[in-house]
């Protein structure tokens, strides 16, 4: 079964600076795709950032970016000058094309942009 | 463009009342549902999910049920709630699979609080 692994509860990062979240998971296929999604306050779900496993290069939007290592199962996001409307709780999640149609999520990052 | 939109957006109900959650997708067809659970401060749950009218598919055993007695319609039920019932529940939708349709999208969300 699939797994995903954020081992970072709780982060801050001072305004303007840079900071990564880390994501590792666990799979046996080797055609699926990765997210991180950011819950605001408002406990609205919001796509940030999305990667395609059998796409070599990293995604990016914008201020986010992210580090795919495909070999050692890890998707990090990088958040470049931080505001203070990137605090959030901030969740990795994987799915692919068999597996029940299902989307599985990290225990999330609760990231907290000091001004 | 897809919208997506659930409620009631908060309830509080007794123990041992029912509940249903309604959740409806627009501007889109045959689209898989899902239900999800997040307790205070955690990540996501899979609760159920729906690949067309009709068909279920359970995660965890639990004292919820769904329905989906339309294309574009997700209903989310229970005989007799339990004090741990209580928590963020999330609608979300996909394209099907083989559409391209990996990217989950997520409803506004219903805060239940079980008293």
């Amino acid at each position: 079964a699939q797994t995903v692994t954020q081992s970072q509860p709780e982060m801050s990062v001072q305004e303007a600076e840079t900071v990564t979240l880390s994501c590792t998971y666990d799979t046996s296929e080797s055609n699926y795709y990765l997210f991180w999604y950011k819950q605001p306050p408002s406990r609205q779900m919001i796509l940030v950032i999305r990667q395609e496993a059998y796409k070599q290069q990293n995604a990016t939007e914008n201020r986010f970016s992210v580090n795919f290592q495909k070999a050692a199962k890890s998707f990090s996001l990088k958040i470049s000058d931080s505001q203070l409307g990137d605090t959030a709780m901030y969740f990795c999640a994987f799915t692919s094309n068999t597996g029940g149609f299902k989307t599985i999520f990290g225990a999330g990052t609760r990231l907290f942009v000091k001004a | 463009s897809q919208t997506i939109h659930q409620w009631p957006a908060t309830l509080v109900q007794p123990v041992g009342s029912p509940l249903s959650l309604e959740c409806t997708v627009e501007g889109t067809s045959n689209p898989n549902l899902y239900w999800y659970r997040q307790a205070a401060g955690r990540g996501l749950q899979l609760l159920f999910y729906s690949v067309g009218i009709g068909q279920i598919s359970s995660e965890v055993p639990q004292n919820l049920s769904a329905s989906r007695p339309q294309d574009r319609q997700f209903i989310l039920s229970s005989k007799k709630l339990l004090l741990s019932d209580s928590g963020f529940y999330l609608c979300a939708w996909t394209i099907p699979r083989g559409y391209g349709g990996n990217t989950i999208y997520f409803g506004e969300g219903s805060w239940l609080t079980v008293v």
